[in-house]
């Protein structure tokens, strides 16, 4: 398995609170993803990460923010938590973007939002 | 717009009974298409890239093929440790992944 660890497991919170979740990896890979899975959904990217301090949008990035001091961590923050995230979030790596390079997944973190 | 589309959504087959899985595509200039493994409780696991029409892949009892517009997923002589959901998807031309949103397939004994 890819050395992906994805810190907590399982959150419940409550809405209007910050919350974090934690993406290390082992691998050295430059390329790190956050996604979110739901019912009736495919899994949709929230923000990804190309290098140290390099970050850009996805698809479902409003109300989440990133931040990756370190190659090894990608930290995903939810501003102020709202019931619409309740989800379960996956992080992702790769050697590098595109067409040709297959992705790495992590456990995933189910949170919850009440 | 790009757009995945996967059925059926669910598959219920007997053990060693061959069937197949559909992922349909949309995308200006597909890039390639992968198919995921996910089992219950973990993050996908990667099992094939397809890039051009006619290209196959194969791993165990898994063959992937592909058309211009849609990838199969053959499953042939399928035991209870395929049970799984299977994802399919594309980089489409601005080269982020789109995915379905999966078939779960269920081999029983």
């Amino acid at each position: 398995d890819a050395g992906i660890t994805q810190s907590p497991r399982h959150k419940v919170t409550e809405t209007g609170t910050p919350v974090t979740l934690r993406c290390h990896q082992t691998e050295n890979h430059r390329y790190m993803y956050w996604y979110r899975q739901d019912p009736g959904h495919g899994l949709r990217l929230i923000h990804y990460s190309y290098g140290v301090k390099d970050t850009d949008k996805g698809e479902v990035s409003d109300g989440y923010s990133v931040s990756r001091s370190k190659t090894e961590d990608f930290l995903l923050t939810l501003e102020s938590a709202t019931s619409s995230q309740t989800s379960v979030y996956f992080c992702a790596i790769s050697r590098r973007q595109g067409e040709n390079e297959k992705l790495f997944f992590g456990s995933g973190t189910q949170l919850s939002v009440l | 717009e790009d757009q995945v589309t996967q059925s059926p959504e669910a598959l219920r087959l007997q053990e060693g009974e061959s069937s197949s899985l559909n992922c349909s595509y949309t995308v200006s200039g597909l890039r390639g298409l992968f198919w995921y493994r996910q089992d219950p409780g973990k993050g996908p696991e990667f099992l094939f890239t397809l890039y051009s029409a006619g290209e196959e892949k194969e791993k165990e009892r898994l063959k992937a093929t592909l058309t211009k517009k849609e990838s199969f997923l053959h499953i042939t002589a399928p035991k209870p440790e395929d049970s799984a959901t299977y994802l399919c998807a594309v980089s489409g031309s601005q080269g982020n992944l789109i995915f379905g949103k999966g078939t779960k397939l269920s081999v029983k004994p």
